[in-house]
């Protein structure tokens, strides 16, 4: 089955600098989430999207930005970059529904993002 | 306050043998949902089993089922006869207010780092 492809796997950049994240999501699914996730920690929500309208936001930065395309994939954008974003990316995706409760949010395998 | 509480940093566990991580909750609403995910030391976040709060049966996927006791707030994920390639990170997780719209993001707790030992 389709998964949710996130590209690219690996990016290193420097202080900074800026860096764009892109996630496609499992066919049919037309809502997108981001997350963040910190060496050693749990991942924490960053902003999600429905039917290309943001939906959802929680502890993303000023710093970032997000939006989902007509195709409905995501990009999630990265200003000025600092050491403390060294992280894994996650983008997850779901089908929001009548009951979209029960519809688990499935991730990509992420985007681990170093700064030097 | 920790919405979401998982006290076992870390277990170790024979194989074969039936394991169960715990997890409790803390919430104010009536309607949520429950997740529990598995993160292998790969990175990847594979999702293993949903409870919603309203459901009266405990979900079972497999070898997962969740032990759900909404009174104490609690939904441990056991699994049965464990093998090796079960050794990862489990997070629980949680997402609130979903009657009428409500949260998207999911809280996740700190995780349990199981080990799986032949």
């Amino acid at each position: 089955a389709a998964g949710v492809i996130q590209s690219p796997r690996h990016l290193i950049k420097e202080k900074r600098e800026t860096a764009t994240l892109k996630c496609y999501p499992i066919p049919r699914h037309d809502t997108v989430y981001w997350y963040q996730q910190g060496p050693g920690q749990d991942p924490q929500f960053l902003i999600s999207f429905y039917e290309k309208m943001q939906s959802d936001k929680g502890s993303i930065p000023d710093r970032f930005s997000a939006q989902q395309f007509s195709d409905y994939h995501s990009e999630l954008n990265m200003s000025s970059l600092e050491l403390g974003d060294s992280a894994l990316y996650f983008c997850a995706s779901s089908q929001r529904g009548a009951a979209d409760s029960n519809q688990p949010q499935h991730f990509g395998d992420g985007t681990r993002l170093s700064i030097l | 306050a920790q919405k979401i509480t998982q006290t076992q940093p870390g277990m170790f566990v024979q194989e074969k043998e039936a394991v169960t991580l715990d997890c409790t909750y803390d919430t104010s609403d009536q309607s949520y949902g429950l997740f529990w995910y598995k993160q292998p030391s790969s990175g990847e976040m594979i999702f293993l089993i949903y409870q919603g709060s309203y459901d009266e049966q405990n979900a079972t996927e497999g070898r997962y089922s969740l032990n759900f006791q909404k009174a104490r707030k609690s939904a441990n994920l056991v699994i049965s006869a464990s093998q090796l390639g079960d050794s990862a990170m489990y997070f629980c997780a949680m997402r609130e207010g979903l009657a009428g719209g409500g949260a998207d993001g999911l809280t996740f707790g700190k995780g349990t780092h199981l080990i799986i030992q032949p």
